[in-house]
């Protein structure tokens, strides 16, 4: 399984754009990035997914470079409700099916 | 509305009495995992299935059980909790089809205290 890593934590102020940086080196050919917000008390939300080059919704863009052993989340004009732990994950198989691995998460705060 | 609910929401035990903490989906998903998370932990995936009677252990299975006789629950069964398995605990689905995104729905959490 490609493990991740990302940053424990990030701080930002309302309007700025915010980038988070996930490395997977050990990403295998047929594994996709996805990404999820989660507030506190509350379930994962799926925000975005990959598997190459940029991906953008209406909630956020996911670039993906040409070696795919990293990706970046971007959230543009972050605000207050943004604040929230966002997980990074290489979804993979394995013999069985399908087992996915959250990491720890970049816990995001967002100041007035 | 489509949904993944658990039951209960909040459970405080003791050791040792065998407990179940219910999932259902109603979104004909074919993928039902349940996850604890932990502080400083992240969320660990405890079972998943891939279909009914079909699952599998995850990480962190030691302790507990799991059924799939319906496609739309997946219990989560404490045959004897202990402390160690106070936790925040998620269950989730996806849909597996052709072309399905690799998106899972969340329920709203189960909050187990062991004492």
């Amino acid at each position: 399984l490609a493990k991740t890593t990302q940053p424990i934590s990030m701080d930002s102020y309302e309007g700025q754009e915010v980038n988070i940086t996930c490395s997977h080196n050990n990403i295998a050919t047929n594994d996709y990035i996805t990404w999820y917000q989660q507030f506190p008390s509350q379930g994962p939300r799926f925000i975005i997914q990959g598997y190459k080059t940029k991906v953008t919704n209406e909630v956020a863009s996911l670039f993906i470079p040409a070696d795919r052993k990293s990706s970046t989340l971007s959230l543009p004009r972050v605000s207050l409700s943004d604040t929230a732990v966002y997980y990074c994950l290489v979804v993979g198989f394995n013999n069985a099916g399908n087992m996915l691995t959250f990491g720890g998460g970049t816990r995001l705060m967002v100041k007035p | 509305e489509a949904q993944v609910t658990q039951n209960p929401r909040y459970l405080i035990t003791v050791t040792g009495k065998k407990l179940t903490v219910t999932c259902s989906q109603n979104m004909n998903h074919e993928y039902m995992s349940w996850y604890r998370q932990d502080p400083g932990l992240g969320l660990r995936q405890i079972y998943y299935s891939m279909n009914v009677e079909v699952t599998d252990k995850g990480d962190v299975p030691e302790g507990y059980k799991v059924s799939r006789k319906e496609k739309r629950n997946f219990p989560l069964i404490l045959e004897s909790p202990s402390p160690n398995q106070t936790s925040l605990y998620f269950c989730a689905s996806r849909g597996m089809g052709q072309g399905a995104r690799n998106e899972q729905f969340f329920g709203p959490g189960t909050r187990l205290t062991v004492l």
